[in-house]
């Protein structure tokens, strides 16, 4: 059973700050990292993608891989109010092939206090 | 609007009852995937299609549900005989193509069961 995992949260952090999300996934070979933000009763937004180990940057957010760890993470820097939503991490585990579902995980709800 | 679209946006049913959920991918994009998202929970993959073929259906109920991409038209997510436990938000999301492709989130159908 391919899983991803997150921290439900609440994960709550004050304005300006840095917001750190993670997330595991089970199965070795995945191959492309996504993470979503979903505003409560809206549809999941593309924020990043990933798909090589290191550090990925856009603009306020910074996606990290380690493939070795089986580890991805969103870093978001000078948070704000605006930011808070539930944030979903999501695999997909075929690369090239003919399966294209993600697997997503249940997501963190960040919550940036003014 | 050039995003995914989907219709209708909120579909009450009785029990018993048909439910029909439309989904047009965005412009340039040929592949189309149904989830399925229950309150608290995370999003469930169904369906994979591309035109006029059901690519992965592994995430799909055995019974009740179907989906289908014609070759024109929007492709269609089909609930016989609806009961209680299918009230969710369906999500439809549409990519250019498999793998590493970036998933697009349509606005979902809430579907509510009386």
């Amino acid at each position: 059973q391919k899983e991803v995992e997150q921290n439900s949260g609440p994960l709550s952090v004050p304005e300006g700050a840095i917001a750190s999300l993670n997330c595991t996934y089970s199965d070795r070979g995945s191959q492309s990292f996504f993470w979503y933000r979903q505003y409560s009763g809206k549809s999941p937004e593309l924020i990043m993608s990933i798909y090589s180990n290191g550090d990925k940057e856009d603009g306020r957010f910074t996606a990290q891989l380690n493939k070795a760890s089986q580890y991805v993470s969103l870093l978001i820097r000078d948070s704000q109010p605006s930011d808070s939503a539930t944030y979903l991490c999501a695999v997909n585990t075929d690369y090239g092939g003919s399966q294209g579902n993600l697997i997503f995980g249940k997501g963190t709800k960040l919550s940036v206090k003014p | 609007n050039a995003g995914v679209m989907q219709n209708p946006r909120h579909l009450v049913r009785r029990r018993g009852q048909e439910a029909r959920l439309r989904c047009s991918p965005m412009k340039g994009h040929s592949h189309v995937y149904w989830y399925r998202q229950l309150p608290e929970e995370g999003l469930k993959f169904m369906v994979y299609l591309q035109k006029e073929n059901i690519i992965d259906e592994s995430g799909m109920p055995k019974e009740r549900f179907s989906a289908e991409f014609p070759k024109e038209g929007p492709s269609i997510l089909r609930i016989q005989q609806v009961v209680r436990g299918d009230s969710a938000a369906y999500f439809c999301a549409s990519s250019p193509g498999t793998g590493n492709q970036p998933q697009h989130f349509g606005d979902g159908t809430r579907l509510s069961i009386l």
